[in-house]
């Protein structure tokens, strides 16, 4: 019972690289969504997924694009990273109508940019 | 704007005893459901608890339980009988109305638990 995955769980990048975060439910949900958790910051959402070939930016997409082509993926890219990306990457997923289902979130992806 | 207010960033408590969590949050939906969740120090996101904004009855789940204000904007968390293994960061979320899911979470506060 896999739930949400996350690849990879660490990285550690040079400013200027870009990468892919990849992250997998097997739950049928419908929502999907990437937040970055900093210290003294809470989590905040960078993009998120209403449905498979949908996607819409949250508070905080700046430097982040996405894409969901299938249902039980989403995948976080960052074109050109940047210092101010080093942060503790979650995935979450959840039901569309289900009002009291909580998302379930990911390990997280702890990614550093030198 | 809607908003989720931690004002604690660190808390102690001793062993067995119980323990209250402060959130506040601003929106003007008329429903809205708020959520906490627990992060220990190996960093996943455990949910705790739920409450709607049209439950009448606080929500309560094992030792924890929810003390919904609705006329404050407030939604604490109590931890009964605290144990060593509740030692972690506790993250307050709302879901706004809308159909997108998407939730708003205040910046967590930090419980210690002391034998």
């Amino acid at each position: 019972n896999a739930g949400v995955t996350q690849t990879p769980k660490f990285r550690v990048l040079k400013t200027g690289q870009s990468m892919t975060l990849l992250c997998a439910q097997d739950m049928n949900h419908e929502y999907m969504y990437w937040y970055r958790q900093d210290p003294g910051m809470g989590l905040r959402l960078i993009h998120y997924s209403v449905g498979e070939g949908t996607t819409a930016k949250g508070e905080v997409p700046d430097g982040y694009n996405v894409s969901r082509l299938k249902k039980q993926n989403f995948l976080l890219g960052l074109e050109s990273a940047a210092p101010s990306q080093t942060s503790v990457y979650f995935c979450a997923s959840s039901y569309r109508t289900i009002s009291n289902q909580p998302q379930h979130f990911g390990d997280g992806t702890r990614l550093s940019i030198l | 704007a809607q908003k989720i207010t931690q004002t604690q960033p660190g808390m102690f408590v001793q062993e067995k005893e119980a323990v209250t969590l402060d959130c506040t949050y601003d929106t003007s939906d008329q429903s809205y459901g708020l959520f906490w969740y627990k992060q220990p120090s190996s960093g996943e996101m455990i949910f705790l608890i739920y409450q709607g904004s049209y439950d009448e009855q606080n929500a309560t789940e094992g030792r924890y339980s929810l003390n919904f204000q609705k006329a404050r904007k407030s939604a604490n968390l109590v931890i009964s009988a605290s144990q060593l293994g509740d030692s972690a960061m506790y993250f307050c979320a709302m879901r706004a109305g809308g159909n997108t899911g998407k939730l708003i979470f205040g910046q967590g506060t930090t419980l210690q638990v002391k034998p």
